[in-house]
């Protein structure tokens, strides 16, 4: 099945940094997630999408849904050591979810 | 407290010996589904189930089997694993299947077949 393109795959970056991470899809959906994934856990909600050109903000996190419906962008200022994780964007249609291959960040102190 | 445990969390297994995973939420949540995590591939849906005794095929649902006979258990079979289901399984429940239902995720299971 279909994939989402997630970029970029890694990202080795200073503490304080902005990041910017997006996902692409050739499908159009209608609900966008991003997700964190700590070693040896199971993926976290950080933001849910819900509406074309929607931009929401969770503390130092901010991700919009594209107005095309086929993309969406997660941004985290001030990156902090806690940051380090794995994230992933989620499509969502109906019944349907699909995940990026996602982003490995690692924050230096 | 309100999760979604998994068991094991660990298992190594030689193929072809049929193995079960178990997923329960506590969350009276009606829909539940099984992923597959492997590098550069993110997750894949294997099999999803809408409510008790309704199931359904995900992306990846070859040599897997699933069952839903109660609204908060949803085990994952293996009836003969092979080395390609070598994988991290994560089990998840949403309150329904439609867009923006929070889907909340298990801890992982770490599957190694020899």
């Amino acid at each position: 099945g279909q994939q989402l393109n997630q970029s970029p795959q890694s990202m080795f970056i200073q503490e304080g940094e902005d990041v910017s991470m997006n996902c692409t899809s050739s499908s159009i959906f209608n609900t966008w997630l991003w997700y964190k994934q700590d070693p040896g856990e199971g993926p976290v909600l950080l933001i849910a999408l819900y509406k074309a050109g929607e931009l929401t903000s969770n503390g130092r996190l901010t991700a919009q849904f594209g107005i095309t419906r086929k993309d969406s962008f997660l941004n985290i200022s001030a990156s902090i050591p806690s940051d380090v994780g794995i994230y992933f964007c989620a499509g969502q249609w109906n019944n349907d979810m699909r995940f990026g291959a996602g982003t490995r960040l690692t924050v230096k102190p | 407290e309100a999760q979604v445990t998994q068991n094991p969390r660990y298992l190594i297994t030689v193929t072809g010996k049929k193995l079960t995973v178990t997923c329960s939420q506590n969350m009276n949540h009606e829909y539940m589904s099984w992923y597959r995590q492997d590098p550069g591939l993110g997750l894949r849906q294997i099999y999803y189930s809408m409510n008790v005794e309704v199931t359904d095929k995900g992306d990846v649902p070859e040599g897997y089997k699933v069952s839903r006979k109660e609204k908060r258990n949803f085990p994952l079979i293996l009836e003969s694993p092979s080395p390609n289901q070598t994988s991290l399984y994560f089990c998840a429940s949403s309150l329904g299947s439609t867009s923006g239902e929070t889907q909340y995720f298990g801890p992982g299971t770490r599957l190694l077949v020899l």
